[in-house]
């Protein structure tokens, strides 16, 4: 598509439970980008990929956080056991090369309980 | 400079007033330099990105230009209009990786 789309709107979770976000790239784009923003604080780069695989990882939490790009599939987001402060807008964003523009979804909000 | 910073945090203008805003960014290991125009529950809408010392780029009312060497960006709306009010994102790339290092943002509101 032309636009980056991401799935849910809304996500509410209590706390403990997992919660799941997916995100649909541009077509033709090789650069997926997760980022987190809470409260109207700035936003926060998670991680990011090259087509199916990891190209950097340095923002993630990584006891409670992973993420996937598979082929022909969504990219996906994953909180295991969320917590209270992992509430947020969770915006994913594709590029066509690393260090070009990155065009943003509209974010996933997601209320921990 | 270490993160990335916006000033003002807020601006409020009257219908036709000119404004502008600045980013400054840690100037070594620069690769580019990102400006969004975010309006909430919306997606961030890429304005410029730009690379170079001195570059200069407009798109309708809105222009900005960049430094690297000192660190700076500043974005100009000529005329703002009530549509223009919304958050202006800067963002740095840096030369690993193209992740971006955001700024907290300068809310812009534009009163008729």
């Amino acid at each position: 598509g032309e636009e980056v789309a991401q799935t849910p709107k809304h996500l509410v979770r209590g706390e403990g439970q997992k919660a799941k976000l997916y995100c649909a790239p541009i077509k033709g784009h090789s650069y997926v980008f997760w980022y987190q923003q809470v409260l109207k604080n700035e936003f926060k780069f998670l991680i990011s990929f090259q087509n199916e695989n990891v190209f950097d990882e340095t923002g993630m939490p990584k006891e409670r956080f992973s993420a996937k790009c598979l082929p022909n599939s969504p990219c996906s987001l994953e909180i295991q056991a969320t917590k209270l402060e992992d509430s947020a807008v969770y915006f994913c964003a594709s590029s066509p090369d690393v260090g070009e523009t990155q065009y943003f979804g509209p974010g996933t909000r997601l209320l921990v309980l | 400079i270490l993160n990335v910073e916006q000033s003002p945090q807020s601006l409020h203008v009257q219908e036709g007033d000119s404004t502008n805003f600045t980013c400054s960014f840690p100037s070594s290991n620069f690769y580019a330099l990102h400006w969004y125009r975010w309006e909430t529950a919306k997606s961030p809408e890429a304005l410029f990105v730009m690379t170079l010392n001195g570059d200069e780029k407009k798109k309708g009312r809105i222009s900005a230009t960049l430094n690297t060497k000192e660190g700076y960006s500043y974005l100009y709306i000529k005329g703002s209009q009530p549509e223009d009010s919304a958050t202006y994102l800067c963002s740095r790339g840096g030369t690993s990786y193209g992740k971006l290092t955001f700024g907290q943002g300068t809310i812009l509101t534009v009163h008729p």
